[in-house]
């Protein structure tokens, strides 16, 4: 088993749709979490981070559940520039610190 | 705005070839990594430096060694080029501790190996 796991997608999506991805994790001991967002042939960027009391940014969601091990992002209104990979990164410090990369999910959306 | 350069976009070299990829950031940060991102496997970490000199293996440093003599400079080098380190290769920074402030990417040098 990986130790973070995402759905390859892609998600294909109409505009104006409502979009959600989720990323699984195996260490229950991780500490921090994030998303990136990776547009076609270029770097991962810092989309937000993800706490357990939840984190909204616009029409950007994320959510951290710990008893189930995953986390999630959602995406109200989605528009055609939302079209990305998104990665979900999980961070944890025991026996030292480790950072642990998603494969990534990939979103279409359409006009 | 944090910026993290790399010095060539696309790369192609020879089998056994020595290649030097080399990576600056303008922001003063202590920490530097180099990871490579393959289809499907997400972003593996080779190397990472924390100062000036230091180094610390990363979970696929085998085939690679790095370079930090100077803070704002992290080289990663293929010290004989295989075809299987074709790849997208990243830099990143982070300022003190990546868990709590993420990392800031370079646009990667796409490395084939022919």
């Amino acid at each position: 088993r990986k130790e973070v796991e995402q759905d390859p997608g892609p998600f294909n999506v109409p505009e104006g749709a409502t979009v959600a991805f989720n990323c699984t994790y195996s260490n229950s001991a991780s500490q921090s979490f994030f998303w990136y967002r990776q547009d076609c042939r270029k770097e991962p960027k810092l989309l937000m981070s993800v706490y357990s009391s939840g984190n909204e940014d616009g029409r950007f969601t994320a959510q951290l559940n710990r008893a189930s091990q995953y986390i999630s992002l959602l995406i109200r209104d989605s528009k055609l520039s939302d079209s990305a990979t998104y990665l979900c990164v999980v961070n944890s410090n025991t026996g030292g610190f480790k950072t642990i990369f998603g494969a990534g999910t990939r979103l279409f959306v359409k006009a | 705005d944090v910026k993290v350069t790399q010095s060539s976009r696309y790369l192609v070299k020879r089998t056994g070839e020595k290649v030097f990829l080399e990576c600056v950031q303008d922001m003063d940060h202590e920490n530097m990594f180099w990871y490579r991102q393959d289809p499907g496997l997400g972003l593996r970490l080779i190397y990472f430096s924390y100062d000036v000199k230091m180094k610390e293996k990363g979970d696929i440093p085998e085939g690679y060694s790095v370079s930090r003599e100077k803070k704002e400079r992290f080289s990663l080098i293929l010290e004989s080029a295989s075809t299987n380190q074709t790849s997208m290769y990243l830099c990143a920074s982070s300022l003190l501790d990546p868990g709590l402030y993420g990392y800031t990417f370079g646009s990667g040098t796409r490395l084939t190996v022919v």
